[in-house]
């Protein structure tokens, strides 16, 4: 079974300034991909960035960023130069990277991050 | 690419009566999952299909939930005499391929139970 943790229940950030979502994992799977999903007011689920357990380099997609620690089975989203439309809800969620099926994304509880001006 | 299309996307009924909600995935992805969401929670799992199978489904999806996609394309989710704790927004999503592929969600369907 897999957990998601995510101890941040809501941020304050001042805008520009760079921001980082917490998050930490527990599975048994040796093969996983790492997600993120940003969720605004408006209640759609967007994709932002993936990261693979295999993957040597941290994932980067424009101003998001994924700093991956395997070890410490830690996957923090970073959010450079912020603005005020990321002011949103995040999830971090995983997935078992597997050919037998088991192809369920489990979520955390998410992080609400508000850009203050 | 049209993106996950859910409908509708609010629904009030009274506890009791039975919804059907319907979600038609992007259109070569073979993938399909529902989920759930409270307010302040992260989406839970309720099951997923690989084209017209359905190959898993959470303890979450009592004998009351039923979900179906038929020809491998569009899925319906019906919930039989509704409570009041099945209030929550549904969330269809899809994807192509293993998983390092991401789930593309659609905007999800508002149940109230009232």
């Amino acid at each position: 079974a897999q957990k998601i943790t995510q101890t941040q229940p809501g941020m304050f950030v001042q805008e520009k300034e760079a921001v980082t979502l917490d998050c930490t994992y527990d599975t048994s799977d040796q093969s996983y991909g790492l997600f993120w999903y940003k969720q605004p007011s408006s209640g759609e689920m967007i994709f932002l960035i993936y990261q693979g357990s295999y993957d040597e380099q941290n994932a980067t997609e424009g101003r998001y960023s994924l700093n991956f620690q395997k070890a410490r089975k830690s996957a923090n989203l970073v959010i450079s130069a912020s603005q005020l439309g990321d002011s949103a809800m995040y999830f971090c969620a995983m997935r078992p990277i597997s050919n037998f099926g088991n192809e369920k994304l489990t979520f955390g509880t998410g992080t609400r991050l508000t850009i203050i001006p | 690419d049209t993106g996950v299309s859910q409908n509708p996307r609010h629904k009030i009924t009274k506890r009791g009566q039975n919804v059907t909600f319907r979600c038609d995935p992007i259109s070569e992805h073979n993938r399909l999952y529902w989920y759930r969401q409270t307010l302040g929670q992260g989406p839970e799992f309720l099951t997923y299909f690989q084209n017209e199978a359905q190959l898993e489904k959470s303890r979450l999806l009592s004998d009351r939930f039923s979900a179906e996609r038929p020809k491998g394309s569009f899925s319906t989710l019906e919930i039989q005499r509704t409570e009041q704790g099945d209030s929550a927004m549904y969330l269809c999503a899809s994807s192509q391929g293993t998983g390092s592929s991401p789930l593309h969600f659609g905007n999800g369907t508002r149940l109230t139970v009232t």
